[in-house]
């Protein structure tokens, strides 16, 4: 079945280094990405997200990256904060009609732990 | 604007029993979504609802079933429960479930089976 993400890594970094967390997915057809952050004993939080018609968006400290051609996304973190430790998911959705709607697959997730 | 609220939060039953979990999504919004997150599979879609109605279904048996009310909250009923639903389970709810519409988390209930 299709999939997204790898199994689940770690990234441990210090507090004011930047932090890339990959991603790879397995259907080229997906047309919208979004990236989660999930703390202990909390639901997912929406971080950014990025249609497959851009290469890369930015927003508040994070920055994200599409490669399309080996179907690959990156997150980006800039002077990573103690705060920013957690579970990372990346998630895609397909255009496919109706069994697109509401619908997120999701990969398996990161754990980023930032020591201070 | 408040969040996804789920209750109850945490739940606790025994192999055989059923279990009822509500969902009430962000004001406004009109689609939620529910997902199973359990350590071996993550994240899984197990259906999505739109104006009371399921529009999109996962690969889940039939014991999981769901509904929505007229207010948008959201329930999700598992039946003859077995150790392996045991997990946590998440709604999501979005403006309209479509494809870019960001989907908002609730804190999720932690369902254990014994």
């Amino acid at each position: 079945g299709e999939s997204v993400g790898l199994h689940l890594p770690t990234l441990s970094v210090q507090e004011g280094d930047n932090s890339i967390i990959n991603c790879a997915y397995s259907n080229s057809a997906s047309d919208y990405f979004i990236w989660y952050k999930q703390e202990s004993g909390k639901g997912p939080q929406f971080i950014i997200d990025i249609r497959s018609n851009m290469d890369k968006r930015q927003g508040q400290r994070v920055t994200v990256l599409l490669n399309k051609t080996v179907k690959h996304l990156s997150l980006q973190i800039a002077a990573t904060q103690p705060g920013d430790s957690a579970v990372y998911f990346c998630a895609e959705n397909t255009y496919a009609g109706g069994t697109s709607y509401g619908k997120l697959t999701f990969g398996q997730g990161t754990i980023l732990t930032v020591h201070p | 604007k408040a969040g996804v609220t789920q209750t109850p939060r945490y739940l606790i039953k025994t192999r055989g029993q059923q279990v009822t979990l509500s969902c009430s999504p962000i004001s406004g919004h009109r689609s939620v979504s529910w997902y199973q997150q359990t350590p071996g599979q993550g994240l899984q879609f197990l259906f999505e609802y739109f104006s009371e109605t399921q529009r999109n279904k996962g690969n889940f048996p039939g014991r999981f079933s769901g509904r929505q009310f007229s207010n948008s909250r959201s329930e999700m009923n598992v039946s003859t429960l077995e150790l392996g639903d045991s997990a946590l389970y998440l709604c999501a709810s979005s403006g309209a479930g479509a494809l870019t519409d960001t989907q908002y988390f609730g804190p999720g209930t932690r369902l254990t089976v014994l």
